[in-house]
């Protein structure tokens, strides 16, 4: 059974760009759900999708945003990049949603903002 | 005021010695608990998760939850060195309208000396 994927794996951007974040779940899991790693703050939840529909959000600016696909895999957009965007970006993928607690985590994007 | 916490360490045990990895939250409407173990490098992995009161035995791991107390602790028995990780502490809170959030604690360093 495949597990959760992430790409691009690594990726340099520069301030005021934006940058688009892929995830493909687990095969029959329909919530995928995205986090941001950092060593100061770190795994906090952006957001959680649920058969294409957002379900539940964290505190992030709308400078952060997802949607997700008819085939559960999810992309995760992040517009005018700021230095503290530089982060590790994990998706996790959940058969019944983060209300559950069991989340599959991707192996993660890595994005530095210069 | 934090939602989650956990000591950061690190924390250092002998190997066969038992580790104590506590965590304290703040929402008395905190429904599901778990716990993570990351590997440096790698992504989160599930290894526990406790919804009542009491204890919860797996393997050489056990989950404790005092909901009076907001306090959930992971104990580890025969520790050994492959158990040096991050554990993370999840904590799913009904967030209004159905919805969730799950809020992780920013880990604890352990550290199985041979």
């Amino acid at each position: 059974k495949a597990g959760v994927t992430q790409t691009p794996r690594y990726l340099i951007k520069t301030r005021g760009q934006q940058v688009t974040l892929s995830c493909s779940p687990i095969s029959g899991h329909r919530s995928v759900s995205w986090y941001q790693q950092t060593p100061g703050q770190g795994l906090q939840f952006l957001f959680e999708y649920f058969s294409e529909t957002q379900r539940n959000k964290g505190n992030f600016p709308g400078r952060f945003s997802g949607r997700q696909f008819s085939n559960s895999r999810s992309e995760m957009n992040v517009s005018t990049l700021e230095l503290g965007d530089s982060a590790l970006y994990l998706c996790a993928s959940s058969l019944g949603g983060i209300n559950t607690g069991e989340l599959f985590f991707g192996e993660g994007s890595r994005l530095t903002v210069l | 005021q934090k939602e989650v916490e956990q000591n950061s360490g690190p924390l250092s045990v002998p190997e066969g010695a038992i580790a104590s990895l506590n965590c304290t939250y703040s929402d008395r409407g905190s429904q599901s608990f778990f716990w993570y173990r990351q590997y440096s490098g790698k992504s989160p992995e599930l290894i526990m998760s406790i919804y009542s009161n009491g204890d919860k035995e797996d393997g050489r791991f056990t989950a404790q939850l005092n909901k009076a107390s907001q306090y959930v602790s992971l104990l580890i028995r025969d520790s050994q060195p492959s158990d040096s990780a991050t554990y993370l502490c999840a904590v799913n809170s009904d967030s209004g309208g159905s919805n969730y959030k799950l809020t992780f604690g920013k880990g604890t360093l352990l550290t199985v000396n041979p």
